[in-house]
């Protein structure tokens, strides 16, 4: 199956730092990339939908000056959590879809655990 | 605005016995409902429903959508331990453009107990 990669895996930052998470497709290109949150005991919520080589949608509430979505490449879309504070600990997952037509699976990273001090 | 509704909330059960879980929705552009296995990390994909009336089954899971009555269930039949997750329900719905997204439920908690 189709594999997604997050970098780093575990993160661990100072209030007022940026910190900046990867996603990679390995074996596919991904035309669409998400990006999710998750608080302890809660669902996963989505921030935002990134097509490669346009700008990132996103979703009511999320502040995309304080969460920049760079998606450069077919195989990467980059989450940068900008001036984080201790609210902004989470884990943040991705997925990414290939887009073809009749097969939207999205398929998700490992996550990312930020912790902000 | 879009919405997944899963109960219950949590479960806990005994080896062997069979489970439902249920997931009801309201979304605008329906595309598919979609099944998700968290352990520790990030969902992995369990099934995908997009007709009504056709169960889908994979081994002791199964599952089945009903497109008129906005739900669908998940069945875990002579469960293990190894079943112990949150189990996420989210529907997929078109956003505009080329563009959909999943919306998530907040997920059933299931304990298996030996």
């Amino acid at each position: 199956g189709a594999v997604v990669s997050q970098h780093p895996s575990r993160v661990i930052c100072k209030s007022g730092t940026s910190v900046k998470i990867e996603c990679r497709s390995l074996d596919f290109q991904a035309t669409t990339m998400f990006w999710y949150r998750q608080f302890p005991k809660k669902s996963l919520m989505l921030m935002a939908t990134s097509n490669e080589g346009s700008k990132a949608t996103y979703e009511q509430g999320v502040e995309k000056d304080k969460f920049l979505i760079n998606h450069a490449s077919l195989t990467l879309s980059t989450l940068t959590v900008t001036s984080a504070h201790p609210e902004d600990s989470s884990f943040y997952i991705c997925s990414a879809s290939s887009g073809r037509v009749g097969y939207n699976e999205q398929f998700f990273g490992p996550g990312t655990r930020l912790t902000v001090l | 605005e879009d919405k997944v509704v899963q109960s219950p909330l949590s479960l806990v059960v005994h080896e062997g016995d069979t489970v439902t879980l249920n997931c009801s929705y309201e979304v605008t552009n329906f595309r598919s409902l979609l099944w998700y296995k968290q352990e520790k990390k990030a969902p992995t994909f369990l099934f995908m429903l997009t007709s009504s009336g056709i169960e889908k089954k994979s081994g002791r899971l199964s599952s089945i959508l009903d497109k008129k009555e906005l739900f669908s269930i998940l069945n875990i039949t002579a469960t293990q331990t190894g079943d112990s997750a949150v189990y996420l329900c989210a529907v997929e719905a078109d956003s505009g453009g080329s563009n959909y997204k999943l919306t998530f439920g907040k997920g059933t908690l299931l304990t298996v107990n030996p």
